[in-house]
């Protein structure tokens, strides 16, 4: 049974870095053809995809956020950090976990609850 | 980035009655693989997006065969054969046949 949990700062200031934590269970990040990755939904009900991190420690990001994006993991204490710098009242938005099984087609098949970040002063 | 386009945008439906819904690619979603990379998903209202169908046709686990998706290349459908009150909610296409994966805007379905 695969479960994931985001978890951070649910308010941040513009120019601030934002790290966000997921915490999964029910699968090792170690195995094959697995990933993690992140989605922000904004306010509107938009999808974004933001960025992945593979079985063997490969990393995608969106393009046009790679200069303020990082993503790592931490495989003994099953969890995917995220970091997005000088955040924006634009980031503003729900950010969600996703553990895909790309290797089997399936890109996003389990979501976390999702963690509502507002960038505000 | 390849730009996802679903219609109708609202979709309201009576119970018991079929609902379809279009979703149009900017390019080919079909890989050298012979993989068509689009999947549906739906977010229920206050919960996250669930996975309903994944390679353009295949249903995930515990998806009720009320929910099929078919189309080939660019153009795609999402048909619900019998549509039940927990059915409301936002439907998205999503292509994952290139990086960044990209999602449509999403199409509301609302019970008359």
């Amino acid at each position: 049974h695969i479960t994931l949990k985001e978890s951070g700062p649910t308010l941040v200031r513009p120019t601030q870095t934002l790290t966000l934590t997921c915490t999964f269970s029910g699968f090792s990040l170690n195995t094959r053809g697995m990933g993690v990755g992140w989605i922000r939904q904004t306010p509107g009900k938009a999808l974004e995809w933001l960025t992945l991190i593979y079985w063997d420690d490969d990393k995608r990001y969106r393009s046009s956020l790679e200069n303020r994006l990082t993503i790592t993991k931490d495989t003994s204490r099953n969890q995917v950090v995220l970091t997005m710098t000088n955040m924006d009242p634009v980031d503003t938005a729900t950010y969600y976990c996703v553990h895909s099984s790309y290797a089997s087609g399936k890109y996003f098949d389990f979501w976390g609850q999702g963690t509502l970040v507002s960038v505000s002063t | 980035d390849i730009v996802m386009t679903q219609s109708p945008l609202s979709l309201p439906v009576t119970p018991g009655e079929p609902a379809s819904i279009s979703c149009r690619s900017s390019q080919s979603l079909l890989h050298a693989n012979g993989y068509t990379y689009l999947e549906w998903y739906l977010q229920k209202p206050g919960q996250s997006p669930q996975l309903l169908i994944y390679l353009g046709s295949e249903r995930a686990s515990g998806v009720p065969d009320r929910f099929s998706g078919s189309g080939s290349g660019t153009d795609f459908t999402l048909k619900i054969s019998r549509v039940e009150a927990d059915d409301v909610g936002l439907y998205y296409c999503m292509q994952a046949r290139q990086t960044p994966p990209t999602f449509g805007q999403g199409t509301k379905l609302e019970i008359k």
